[in-house]
């Protein structure tokens, strides 16, 4: 596609409920990252892929959090049992390589857990 | 732990005048300075990246300027339009160690009155 896409852009949840967030990065691009970015903050890194292969989840926060990318395309982050403090805007980016270079962001998942 | 410190929160600026954001940074290994602009309902977009061989880099209206030795950088905004009214965050990343991970400072949002 054109741009990073993200899906869904809205979700409401319960407490307890697991989440599959979707993002489907800039076709050829190799990197992708995945962000969250609470009210009024930056993006705060929480893990990264080349190819398939998960390159640095040193930021998921916790076990409850997790993420794939089967064929180096697009990538799942999973959220098992929510809680309210998961509460955020979660944002892809894609790259066409590693080393930081140009990231392209999505227009993220806002993420409401009630 | 901030790695990048970014102020102000919020500036306000008269349409012509000069838009001045500024962050500091304590991680001597970083190598790569971007600077991202976001609109509401809208992911981050880069703007304008400067490595730090160079002290300053222009780009039309918006210039960074880069003091490796204060470790800090900043971006102006010259002849600021309302158009430039957003949220602008840096960030810095190590390109050697930690591939695509972004650090992003906290955001400034700008207004520009007309």
């Amino acid at each position: 596609g054109a741009g990073v896409s993200q899906s869904p852009r809205y979700k409401v949840t319960k407490r307890g409920q697991d989440v599959a967030l979707r993002c489907d990065p800039i076709s050829g691009h190799v990197s992708l990252y995945w962000y969250r970015q609470a009210l009024g903050q930056g993006p705060e890194f929480l893990t990264y892929f080349n190819y398939e292969a998960q390159q640095d989840k040193s930021g998921l926060p916790n076990d409850r959090f997790s993420a794939e990318r089967p064929e180096g395309s697009i990538s799942t982050l999973t959220i098992q049992r929510t809680e309210q403090r998961d509460s955020a805007m979660y944002r892809c980016a894609s790259s066409l390589g590693g080393g930081a270079t140009e990231a392209f962001f999505g227009q993220g998942t806002r993420l409401t857990v009630v | 732990q901030q790695q990048v410190k970014q102020s102000p929160q919020s500036l306000i600026v008269q349409k012509g005048g000069i838009s001045i954001i500024n962050c500091a940074y304590e991680n001597t290994a970083f190598d790569y300075f971007p600077w991202y602009q976001q609109f509401p309902g809208k992911g981050p977009a880069l703007l304008i990246a400067i490595r730090p061989d160079v002290s300053e880099k222009k780009e039309g209206r918006f210039t960074i300027s880069f003091n490796k030795s204060a470790k800090q950088f900043s971006l102006h905004i010259m002849d600021s339009q309302p158009g430039d009214s957003a949220t602008y965050f840096c960030a810095a990343a190590d390109r050697g160690s930690t591939l695509g991970r972004l650090y992003f400072g906290r955001g400034t949002q700008l207004t520009v009155w007309p």
